[in-house]
């Protein structure tokens, strides 16, 4: 399995305003995924990240919107940029373990933008 | 329509039944099969996973996945209400693929 960790777990921001939310993994993964859960809605994928390379975005999301980091094998960042209450939603990152059959998720960062 | 469909409930049942949770997919290339469970303020939790066609049981828990006719199943026996949660079905064409996911049926189970 794989032990994932995000912070903030929660937050309120304004409109117009910037939030990034970090995401940590207890092992070495080459792709972790960012997913966005909106009420009453499917699990959306925003995009995949490779570490060393640029993120692969999902249609209808883009990169100035939704910029992310990859830095290392371990760790990611998600910034949801100038913010709208439509943005209120859980994120949550995810990764496979060491079977390509099983992906884990974080615990989730919820943000409401007021 | 949606890759994936799944009847988001709410499904209520009285503790000791056995509950049916599925999904129908429109996807033909779909091969990779998970269920995960959501408590209320926590990250899907994965349960159980299936590859192509079959049944697969692990303790009160049965997946079951009929690619013929793209539906899957959860089937969970003797209930009990610490399984009240949200139960999410996720499929994938190929292995460490990112997955795509029903909307999730919110299951109470009751004393």
């Amino acid at each position: 399995s794989a032990v994932i960790s995000q912070k903030p777990s929660r937050d309120i921001c304004q409109r117009g305003t910037s939030l990034t939310i970090q995401c940590q993994v207890d092992s070495q993964v080459t792709m972790m995924f960012w997913y966005r859960q909106q009420p009453g809605q499917s699990l959306t994928l925003i995009a995949t990240a490779n570490q060393g390379s640029e993120a692969t975005y999902e249609s209808g999301f883009v990169i100035d919107k939704f910029p992310i980091s990859r830095p290392n094998l371990t760790f990611s960042t998600l910034t949801v940029s100038n913010m709208s209450p439509e943005d209120s939603s859980i994120y949550l990152c995810s990764v496979y373990g060491t079977s390509d059959y099983e992906q884990y998720f974080g615990p989730g960062t919820r943000l409401t933008v007021t | 329509q949606k890759e994936v469909e799944q009847d988001p409930g709410p499904l209520s049942v009285p503790e000791g039944a056995i509950v049916s949770l599925n999904c129908t997919y429109s996807n033909s290339a779909f091969q990779y099969f998970m269920w995960y469970r959501q408590y209320s303020r926590k990250g899907p939790e994965l349960l159980m996973y299936t590859y192509s066609s079959g049944n697969k049981e692990d303790g009160r828990f049965t997946a079951q996945v009929d690619k013929s006719s793209k539906y899957i199943s959860l089937f969970i026996r003797d209930s009990q209400p610490s399984d009240s949660a949200t139960y999410l079905c996720a499929m994938s064409e190929n292995s460490g693929y990112a997955l795509n996911f029903g909307k999730g049926t919110s299951l109470l189970v009751t004393p």
